[in-house]
């Protein structure tokens, strides 16, 4: 199986916005609410952002949300702050009981 | 507090075997999946086996099915791959990682990782 398709890197100035995508099929992304996104700074494990397209765990900034269309799920990152300059990977659970990474986005904050 | 400690890396050649474990604190084991993702040197991450709270399913990625074999221990707390037959291509930072709900829905949190690296 393919990884699902982010693109390869973003950037934003601190206070902006930028949006990150992963797109996949309908036998994963598209056909289940089982799209998560995690954050790694390098050198440190992944950490978990949002869980089931858009819901965030407790301690994770509003600023952070989740959104699917199809079989492509979005990342948003609002307010952006020097702190969010990492990978950021999209992960789907899929039709063959498998579960699949996107390639990963490394985020830019210039 | 939940956390997760792997162990059991290191440097091993071609064809050879190795057992990494998860030792998991915090939270009740015996409830959870819990999965392995690794990632090579450089590169993303790749989801690489999961098993059921029970210990009574497991599933595998392709590119490790027939050679690494998922476990658990409820009664110590401890996850283990068993890796046979390993490759240059398995060389990976291995973290475990507790599943939030059913089987491979998400993955929260990590352990700190372990390097494997395969090579002679």
């Amino acid at each position: 199986q393919s990884a699902l398709t982010q693109p390869a890197s973003v950037s934003g100035s601190p206070g902006q916005s930028i949006t990150i995508s992963c797109t996949g099929t309908s036998s994963d992304v598209g056909g289940y609410n089982y799209v998560s996104w995690y954050q790694q700074h390098p050198g440190k494990a992944p950490k978990l952002m949002i869980y089931e397209v858009s819901n965030r765990p407790s301690g994770v900034p509003d600023r952070f949300s989740g959104s699917i269309s199809d079989n492509t799920a979005s990342l948003t990152i609002s307010g952006l702050q020097p702190a969010d300059e990492a990978d950021y990977y999209c992960s789907s659970y899929t039709s063959r009981d498998t579960l699949l990474f996107g390639g990963g986005t490394k985020l830019t904050v210039l | 507090d939940v956390q997760l400690l792997e162990s059991g890396g290191g440097l091993v050649q071609p064809g050879g075997s190795l057992r990494l474990s998860c030792a998991a604190s915090g939270f009740t084991f015996s409830k959870y999946a819990i999965s392995w993702v690794r990632q090579a040197p450089g590169m993303g991450l790749e989801w690489v086996s999961v098993i059921t709270a029970d210990g009574g399913s497991a599933y595998y990625a392709d590119s490790v099915k027939g050679r690494f074999t998922i476990s658990r221990d409820n009664s110590q707390n401890t996850l283990y791959l068993q890796m046979n037959s390993l490759r240059a291509e398995d060389t990976a930072v291995y973290y475990c990682a507790k599943v939030g709900r059913l089987v491979l829905t998400w993955f929260d949190p990590w352990g700190q990782g372990t390097l494997v690296t395969v090579s002679s």
